[in-house]
């Protein structure tokens, strides 16, 4: 099974900070980078699905970059909203379902 | 109008006890699965089943067993339930190959 590292852990930011979390994964046997979006008490949500070295995929303020040679993919938040507040979750596909990372935790206050 | 559909959300029984959890989805996906979310909130991945192949995680004990009478079902049934089985378990499917997973809302189990 891949080995799936977030960082940071956990990060607090006021609200309108851009801010940008980490992970990284085994760079060989890729088939398919995942990041994921879980509120407390709900499921978690897709937000972006990677496959191509230097891909870059935006959803409203939210943009994912990918590098496959050197294993790490990059998630920015641009001008952080309360409502961004969530657990962000990273996963790489290690050929039969996703492993997954254990998640930035991102607290935006007002 | 629920993706993917899973019952009970709680579940409370005894050690020993035999239990199974459900799961739909009406997505029209080919592959499901099954997640167990550790006291850290970390996913890990019990099984992964579409028409064709059953894949299981080999650190998944023998007590645990998917059961999938057809495609948009995949059922999760746990014999001899032990405290240590006390967890969130999370149903998904995806379009194998294509598209991010979609998951269920979650059954807690907790065993006494």
């Amino acid at each position: 099974i891949l080995n799936v590292e977030q960082s940071p852990q956990s990060l607090h930011v006021q609200e309108g900070d851009s801010t940008n979390f980490t992970c990284s994964f085994p760079s060989s046997n890729f088939y398919a980078l995942h990041w994921y979006r879980w509120e407390t008490a709900k499921s978690p949500e897709a937000l972006f699905v990677m496959t191509l070295n230097g891909d870059e995929k935006k959803k409203g303020r939210i943009s994912a970059t990918l590098n496959t040679k050197e294993g790490y993919s990059y998630l920015y938040i641009k001008g952080s909203q309360p409502e961004d507040s969530a657990t962000y979750l990273c996963a790489s596909n290690s050929g039969y379902a996703l492993n997954f990372g254990k998640g930035t935790s991102l607290l935006v206050t007002p | 109008d629920t993706a993917v559909s899973q019952t009970p959300k709680y579940l409370v029984t005894q050690m020993g006890n035999d239990k199974s959890i459900k799961c739909e989805q009406n997505l029209g996906h080919d592959t499901m699965y099954w997640y167990k979310q550790d006291s850290k909130k970390f996913l890990k991945i019990m099984f992964s089943y579409n028409n064709k192949e059953l894949i299981i995680n080999e650190t998944v004990p023998n007590r645990f067993s998917p059961k999938s009478p057809d495609k948009a079902h995949l059922n999760l049934h746990i014999n001899s339930l032990e405290l240590g089985d006390s967890a969130v378990y999370f149903c998904a499917s995806s379009q194998q190959g294509v598209g991010g997973y979609t998951f269920g809302s979650g059954t807690r189990l907790t065993v006494v």
